[in-house]
C-alpha cells in the first residue's frame, strides 16, 4: 500500500489567499483525521471523520477552517482566508480501528 | 498536549539504551502510543500499549506502563544513529490522540 498520501507537499500562499490541502487515505480505512504540527503548540487534531460523516470539529480553530470528505479515498481542508499564523505542518492520518493511525508525510504551508 | 507531558531532549551513547518517560494525567485513556518523527517525516507508528496491559516488547522496543503512577517509558535497546528522532507519547480518548511536545533524541558515537 502508498500509505496516507498528501499534497501538496509544501505550500506558500500570501495572507488572505484561499488554501486546499489535499488527502488520499489508506484504502480500506474507515478514519480520516486531520492534524495541526506548530512549535508553539505541538501536534493538536482538527477534526475527524468516519465513513466519510465528519465526527468531532472541535479542534477546528475557527470558521475560516472547513474540511469535507466526499468520499472515501478523499478529503479536503480549506482555509480561507489564510493569515500568518495558519503557518504549520498540516497531517492527515487514517485508521481502521480506534488504535492505530497512520499518518501522511504532511503538508508544509507557509502564509506571507 | 498540557495532559501528556515528556521531557524534551535526551541524549545517548550509540549501543546503549535509551529511555523515554511520558506522564498524562487522564486515566480514562484506552490505548498509549509511541510515535517516532524523522525531519521533514510524517509520525511513524513505532508501538503502542492496551491500558490493561504493564509491558510490551516489539524487538528492540520495551514499553512499560506504570497505570498507578500514569507514567509510560519507552526503552530503545542497543541504540543506533537511525534512531536519532523526535519521539511522540501519546494517548487515546476514543478515536481522538492528544500527544506529547515530543522528546528530541539525539545519538552520538
Amino acid at each position: 500500500d502508498a500509505g496516507v498520501i498528501q499534497s501538496p507537499r509544501h505550500e506558500v500562499t500570501e495572507m488572505g489567499q484561499e488554501v486546499t490541502l489535499r488527502c488520499k487515505p489508506i484504502s480500506g480505512h474507515d478514519y480520516l483525521f486531520w492534524y495541526r504540527q506548530t512549535m508553539m503548540r505541538g501536534l493538536e487534531l482538527l477534526i475527524y471523520f468516519n465513513n466519510n460523516v465528519p465526527i468531532d470539529d472541535s479542534g477546528m480553530p475557527e470558521d475560516r477552517f472547513s474540511a469535507k470528505m466526499p468520499n472515501a479515498s478523499f478529503s479536503t481542508l480549506k482555509i480561507q482566508p489564510s493569515e500568518p499564523r495558519d503557518s504549520a505542518v498540516y497531517f492527515c492520518a487514517s485508521s481502521s480501528s480506534n488504535y492505530e493511525q497512520y499518518f501522511g508525510p504532511g503538508t508544509r504551508l507557509t502564509v506571507t | 498536549g498540557e495532559d501528556v507531558e515528556q521531557s524534551l531532549f535526551l541524549s545517548v551513547r550509540e549501543g546503549d539504551s535509551s529511555v523515554i518517560n511520558c506522564t498524562y494525567t487522564d486515566s480514562s485513556s484506552t490505548y498509549l502510543y509511541w510515535y517516532k518523527q524523522e525531519p521533514g517525516a510524517g509520525l511513524q507508528l513505532l508501538t503502542y500499549i492496551f491500558s490493561n496491559m504493564d509491558m510490551k516488547q516489539d524487538q528492540r522496543l520495551t514499553v512499560l506502563l506504570n497505570k498507578k503512577d500514569k507514567h509510560l517509558s519507552l526503552r530503545i535497546a542497543d541504540t543506533q544513529t537511525g534512531d536519532s528522532a523526535i519521539y511522540f507519547c501519546a494517548k487515546s480518548n476514543d478515536y481522538k490522540l492528544s500527544f506529547g511536545a515530543g522528546t528530541t533524541v539525539t545519538v552520538r558515537a
